[in-house]
Parts: C-alpha cells; sequence; structure tokens
C-alpha cells in the first residue's frame, strides 16, 4: 500500500536557525498539507497546496513558514528562524483523504 | 470557528466493546474522519464516513453518524490490548480538517 514518507523523523536545531522538514507525498496525489501537533495539544491544520501553489494557510502559518514542491515528488516545509514554541511533531498529509505520514518530531533549543 | 470535541478518556476491559464519541460544530464538514495514534507514532487513518450516511462499517469498527446533532461515534467491538491509543475525530469541510483533542483509549487485560 502506498504510504506518505518524512524526513528526519526527529531534528533537533538551535533557536533562529532554518530547517526544513521534507515530504514524500502518494504519487499521483494532487493535495497536500502540512499540520503540526504540539505535545499534548491538538493537531492544527498550517497550509494546504495545490497546483504548485498554496491554497489556504493558517493563522499559524506566518512569514517564518514556506513551502515548496520542488521537484515534483517532494513536498517541503521550511521554518526561516525557528523559535522554541516551534517545537512540535508536523505531519504531511497527501490527497483529500488525508493520509498522514509518520511525522517529524522537531525539537528547538 | 469551527471546532471538535471529544472526551479526552475512556478505559474499558479487552474484550468490552469501546465507544468513543465526538461532536463538531461545522454543519458543511463532508467528510468526517477516525485516526488513531500510538505512542510516539504518526496517525492511521482508520475510517471515514461521507456526510450523507447514517453508518459505516469495517470490521471490528462501526462508525455512527447523527447529522442533525453534529454527533459522531466510533464503536471497537471485542477490543484488544492493541487497539491502547489515543483516537482523533476530525471533520472535513472545504479541504483542511479540523481535529479533536484525541480520546485516551486505555484497555486492560
Amino acid at each position: 500500500e502506498p504510504e506518505v514518507t518524512q524526513t528526519p523523523s526527529h531534528q533537533v536545531t538551535q533557536m533562529g536557525q532554518e530547517v526544513i522538514l521534507r515530504c514524500v507525498p502518494i504519487s499521483n496525489h494532487l493535495y497536500f498539507y502540512w499540520y503540526r501537533q504540539i505535545l499534548g495539544q491538538k493537531v492544527e491544520f498550517l497550509v494546504s497546496f495545490y497546483n504548485n501553489e498554496i491554497s489556504e494557510k493558517s493563522e499559524i502559518f506566518d512569514d517564518q513558514f514556506s513551502v515548496e514542491r520542488p521537484d515534483g515528488s517532494n513536498f517541503t516545509l521550511k521554518i526561516r528562524s525557528t523559535k522554541l514554541e516551534d517545537s512540535a511533531m508536523y505531519f504531511c498529509a497527501s490527497s483529500s483523504e488525508q493520509y498522514f505520514g509518520p511525522g517529524t518530531r522537531l525539537t528547538v533549543t | 470557528g469551527e471546532d471538535v470535541e471529544q472526551s479526552l478518556f475512556l478505559s474499558v476491559r479487552e474484550g468490552d466493546s469501546s465507544v468513543i464519541n465526538c461532536t463538531y460544530t461545522d454543519s458543511s464538514s463532508t467528510y468526517l474522519y477516525w485516526y488513531k495514534q500510538e505512542p510516539g507514532a504518526g496517525l492511521q487513518l482508520l475510517t471515514y464516513i461521507f456526510s450523507n450516511m447514517d453508518m459505516k462499517q469495517d470490521q471490528r469498527l462501526t462508525v455512527l453518524l447523527n447529522k442533525k446533532d453534529k454527533h459522531l461515534s466510533l464503536r471497537i467491538a471485542d477490543t484488544q490490548t492493541g487497539d491502547s491509543a489515543i483516537y482523533f475525530c476530525a471533520a472535513r469541510g472545504a479541504g483542511k480538517l479540523i481535529f479533536g483533542q484525541g480520546t485516551t483509549l486505555q484497555v486492560k487485560p
């Protein structure tokens, strides 16, 4: 069964550093999403992406965040200058049925 | 705004049925989902139901939807210790998912 993959599984970074989280969605899916889950809290929508552009973004997705589909298979989330409060699990999802990847745990120190 | 609410904790004995409840506010939600999250793991899509259905059964899982009351439930028959996890309800309107806070299911042997 096809699945969404994410790398790395765990990323530790210092405050102010840039991070790039990577996702490989299920091939032939057209819609892609990023969500995050701060420890002990709800899963929150960040951004949706369709036809090589952002279709919707939440209030959380400010100018520090960007998404890209650089090569037709990878889907990346970049955080330009990480803050302590960016520490969370970041999930990529694919398609309207929302198949989720295993997540990347981001720890900002 | 849109919201999804779930009870936080449910404890059952192995072999019993578990019923996890969820309410949502957005009456335009088209699909409703149940996900399972085991410790340290990602979100596993268990099942989903389209808003024009009342019930969906998939092996040990039964989803009931009361659209009038905006109430969704997940019944797990013959609950096993391997079913111990956090179960998330999510509602989809125009693309993104709105998640509940998750119900921790504890299965006692």
